[in-house]
């Protein structure tokens, strides 16, 4: 079956950096995204990737290892607007999106 | 701006009820999703569309129709809800072919409780 693992939940200072992973089992590879959403409202679009390496937007990163079936999002000058969830999701090989269940995200001042 | 707009934020209903949650998108995209979103657990398709009065379904369709009528609208329908149902209900649209990276842009969700 196909499977998106995310942690749960994460804590973090105000002002720290901190990464969350996500790795994916998929029939076929088409792109990940990431996106935040804050408590009762949408998820919004954060990034996506389809080649390794890193894509760096501000403060907010993503890396892709597609031979490892992994991903991270680097949040670096956390703040506390940054405590949400965010979601990781894998377009599969039949272009169908994938999702994890989402990490939730407390900063602490 | 995408503007993904869901007609109820919150609505409760009882057993039985048939239940209509709208959905409107005003970027012309061709794609529109409806989403169910449980605590633990990853968004789950529920039906999606690539155009006008076309439909197919997701990972979770049982229970559940949607219509297209239009464009710009895509509706999910309860016929007889039950509370098993009792979820956010999350649309979306992306604008494109889904062999692409199309953003998806969210609604604000719906909240369903039935009681």
């Amino acid at each position: 079956g196909q499977n998106i693992d995310q942690p749960t939940e994460m804590t973090a200072t105000e002002g720290a950096i901190v990464q969350i992973n996500c790795t994916y089992q998929t029939s076929g590879f088409n792109g990940l995204f990431w996106y935040q959403q804050h408590a009762g409202e949408a998820p919004t679009f954060l990034s996506y990737n389809v080649l390794d390496g890193l894509e760096e937007k501000g403060r907010f990163s993503s890396f892709l290892s597609r031979s490892k079936g992994y991903s991270y999002l680097l949040l670096k000058e956390l703040q506390m607007k940054d405590s949400a969830s965010y979601l990781c999701a894998v377009r599969d090989g039949n272009y169908q999106l994938i999702w994890g269940a989402g990490t939730k995200l407390i900063i602490k001042p | 701006d995408v503007k993904v707009t869901q007609s109820s934020r919150y609505l409760v209903k009882r057993t039985g009820e048939k239940v209509f949650l709208e959905c409107v998108q005003d970027m012309d995209h061709e794609n529109m999703f409806w989403y169910r979103q449980d605590p633990g657990l990853g968004l789950r398709l529920i039906y999606f569309s690539y155009d006008v009065k076309m439909k197919e379904k997701g990972d979770i369709p049982e229970g559940y129709s949607v219509s297209r009528e239009k464009k710009e609208r895509f509706s999910l329908i309860l016929e007889s809800a039950s509370t098993n149902q009792t979820s956010m209900y999350l649309c979306a649209s992306s604008l494109g072919p889904p062999d692409s990276g199309n953003t998806i842009y969210f609604g604000e969700g719906s909240w369903l409780t039935v009681v």
